[in-house]
């Protein structure tokens, strides 16, 4: 059973790009969630996704937007990158009952320059 | 509003001696609090989560964390530490808004 799985590991952009992460969360599971991790930080939340539509989020401002696909896996878009979005993304995944059993991904390592 | 404070960015232990990592919350609910560790260019690992069951929760490697609500704490510990837990630690909670709040973790050091 394939755990939570990110795309790309790393990936390196300039300063007004846009970027498109992904996540397949772990079989069976139907719900996602995007955290941002700033090198020597927690990780924050951005979003969650369930049932494709966006049912919370965090204090990010609206370049960053979401998506999930009817299989339950989901992309992050962040329009207009700038240098403070430099971190690494991470992907979580649960059941929409069971949120204490959150497993997460690898994470993206994204560098903007 | 909720918070997460972990009280020490840095901890260094000798190989064979206890670890204590502190995390302080302050949330207007009875939280669920979890444990996580995150080794050099990985993901984040679930050690352990309290979800108002005992107190003494008990979790993978030989970690365990006490809920105290009058502290408001959930600190973790380990009887004897190897160089294999030598990882970032975070401590984060959930108060029913199914969003996790993290802390600022706490990075491990473990001497031979």
């Amino acid at each position: 059973d394939a755990g939570v799985t990110q795309s790309p590991t790393h990936l390196i952009k300039t300063r007004g790009q846009q970027v498109t992460l992904r996540c397949s969360p772990k079989s069976g599971h139907d719900t996602v969630s995007w955290y941002q991790q700033a090198l020597g930080q927690g990780p924050q939340f951005i979003f969650q996704y369930y049932e494709e539509e966006e049912r919370q989020r965090g204090n990010f401002p609206d370049r960053f937007s979401g998506h999930q696909f009817p299989n339950y896996s989901s992309e992050l878009n962040v329009n207009a990158l700038l240098l403070g979005d430099s971190a690494l993304y991470l992907c979580a995944s649960s059941l929409r009952d069971r949120f204490n059993e959150q497993f997460f991904g690898p994470g993206t390592r994204l560098t903007v320059l | 509003a909720q918070s997460v404070t972990q009280l020490d960015s840095h901890v260094s232990v000798s190989e064979g001696t206890p670890v204590l990592l502190r995390c302080n919350y302050s949330s207007s609910y009875s939280p669920s609090l979890f444990w996580y560790v995150q080794h050099p260019n990985k993901g984040l690992q679930l050690l352990l989560k309290y979800t108002s069951a005992a107190t003494l929760v008990k979790g993978i490697n030989g970690f365990e964390a006490e809920f105290k609500k009058s502290e408001t704490s959930f600190h973790l510990t380990k009887p004897s530490a190897h160089m294999s837990d030598a990882a970032e630690y975070f401590c984060a909670l959930n108060n029913a808004g199914n969003m996790l709040t993290f802390g600022g973790g706490t990075r491990l050091m473990v001497k031979p």
